[in-house]
């Protein structure tokens, strides 16, 4: 099983769309989670933290599901500028390598006008 | 703002040279890192360094080395460049802070070719 595993996309959606992303990670230890957006040719950054309980930032909400070892991400309301491909990150480290993220392949997301 | 500054967006070098790329960053970061970056693979960890003159290997370390002198500064050395080091090259800076404010930081990032 791949570490950090995701839906491979690609995405495309028309804007005003839903779109869930999906990702499941292999060390049921892992400690923290997280989303982060890359758009084409720049680096990755942190879209948002994954709480325990879920969380809502505006049009964005994270689930964690650690029974399940599954993580998600719904965009409602999809406009242009959400076009990006979405990373998954696992903090799974312990010990010496606490501070190491493994991060997921990323699923492309393009919203269509 | 954390700033993560990477030396160089686009370098090009022979097979055989000796390649140093540069970060810098400027929020007094314990932690730094190096990945690159692939079609198809994804970000993939180099090596990293969780305080100065330390470091530790990240899943594909063979062909490059790092040095960190100085806290801000976390170099990454390509002895004898070779055709399958083109790829992607990006620097990140996190606080030596644990769960979900173990938040790395990216640099621009440098795009290597080795002809």
């Amino acid at each position: 099983r791949k570490e950090v595993e995701q839906d491979p996309g690609p995405f495309n959606v028309p804007e005003g769309a839903t779109v869930a992303f999906n990702c499941t990670y292999s060390n049921s230890a892992s400690q923290s989670f997280f989303w982060y957006r890359q758009d084409c040719r720049k680096e990755p950054k942190l879209l948002m933290s994954v709480y325990s309980s879920g969380n809502e930032d505006g049009r964005f909400t994270a689930q964690l599901n650690r029974a399940s070892q599954y993580i998600s991400l719904l965009i409602r309301d999809s406009k242009l500028s959400d076009s990006a491909t979405y990373l998954c990150v696992v903090n799974m480290g312990s010990g010496g390598s606490n501070y190491k993220l493994t991060f997921g392949k990323g699923t492309l997301l393009t919203v269509n006008p | 703002d954390v700033k993560v500054t990477q030396s160089s967006r686009y370098l090009v070098k022979r097979t055989g040279e000796k390649v140093f790329l540069e970060c810098v960053q400027d929020m007094d970061h314990e932690n730094m890192f190096w990945y690159r970056q692939d079609p198809g693979l994804g970000l993939r960890l180099i090596y990293f360094s969780y305080d100065v003159k330390m470091k530790e290997k990240g899943d594909i370390p063979e062909g490059y080395s790092v040095s960190r002198e100085k806290k801000e500064r976390f170099s990454l050395i390509l002895e004898s460049a070779s055709t399958n080091q083109t790829s992607m090259y990006l620097c990140a800076s996190s606080p030596g802070l644990a769960g979900l404010k173990n938040i790395q930081y990216f640099g621009a990032g440098t795009r290597l070719s080795v002809l």
